[in-house]
């Protein structure tokens, strides 16, 4: 089945920083790839997703990249703010099947 | 707001008892989500439905079920629980359940003692 890793489990940036998160996948028929923040208490929130017929997706100050060859896909955060404090999770699934969800990483905007 | 909802939000009960988890779907969503989420631990997939029918199955105990009603909401339920039970359990919903965004709830914390 799908196998999903993801680097690093914590990260902390200095606000205004960017913060990249990295995430691998095992499984090449997994076509569609969300990432989700959750803060505490709550429920994960979808940020951003791609799809695998799209190498890059930008919506403000998120970004994602996926690379199919290399099975990876990578969250890109520019200027950081203390709100974008929480853990984030990628996750990988086969037309939305069976969504498996990477460790999370756990991400620290310092003020 | 995900437009998912979940009931109840939190449930302490003992080890040996039965408990039911109950999700609504966003409105006009099929496809329906169970994850268990353990203290430090990621997301587990537990099962999927999809108008009604079992979808996907993931590492769901043969202690817990799950079914989708012809209204769409779900409920999951777990039995003769064990301390190790005790976690978030989320439900998700998408509309087709294939290739499009899924929405979480807020989730039951459920502890078991």
């Amino acid at each position: 089945g799908e196998n999903v890793e993801q680097h690093p489990s914590t990260l902390s940036v200095q606000e205004g920083d960017s913060a990249v998160i990295k995430c691998t996948y095992s499984d090449s028929a997994s076509n569609y790839f969300p990432w989700y923040k959750q803060e505490l208490g709550k429920g994960p929130q979808l940020i951003i997703d791609i799809r695998s017929n799209v190498g890059e997706k930008k919506d403000q100050r998120i970004a994602v990249t996926l690379n199919k060859t290399a099975k990876h896909f990578s969250l890109h955060i520019t200027e950081t703010q203390p709100e974008d404090s929480a853990v984030y999770f990628c996750a990988a699934s086969n037309y939305g099947q069976n969504f498996v969800f990477g460790p999370g990483t756990r991400l620290s905007v310092l003020p | 707001d995900s437009g998912v909802t979940q009931t109840p939000k939190h449930l302490i009960t003992a080890t040996g008892q039965r408990v039911t988890l109950r999700c609504s779907p966003r409105s006009g969503d099929l496809s329906v989500y169970w994850y268990q989420q353990s203290l430090d631990q990621g997301l587990q997939f537990l099962i999927q439905y999809y108008n009604g029918e079992e979808r996907a199955k993931g590492n769901i105990l043969e202690r817990f079920s799950a079914q989708q009603f012809p209204d769409l909401h779900s409920e999951l339920n777990l039995s003769s629980l064990e301390l190790g039970d005790s976690a978030l359990y989320f439900c998700a919903s998408s509309v087709d359940g294939e290739d499009t965004e899924a929405f979480f709830g807020q989730g039951t914390r459920l502890t078991v003692v």
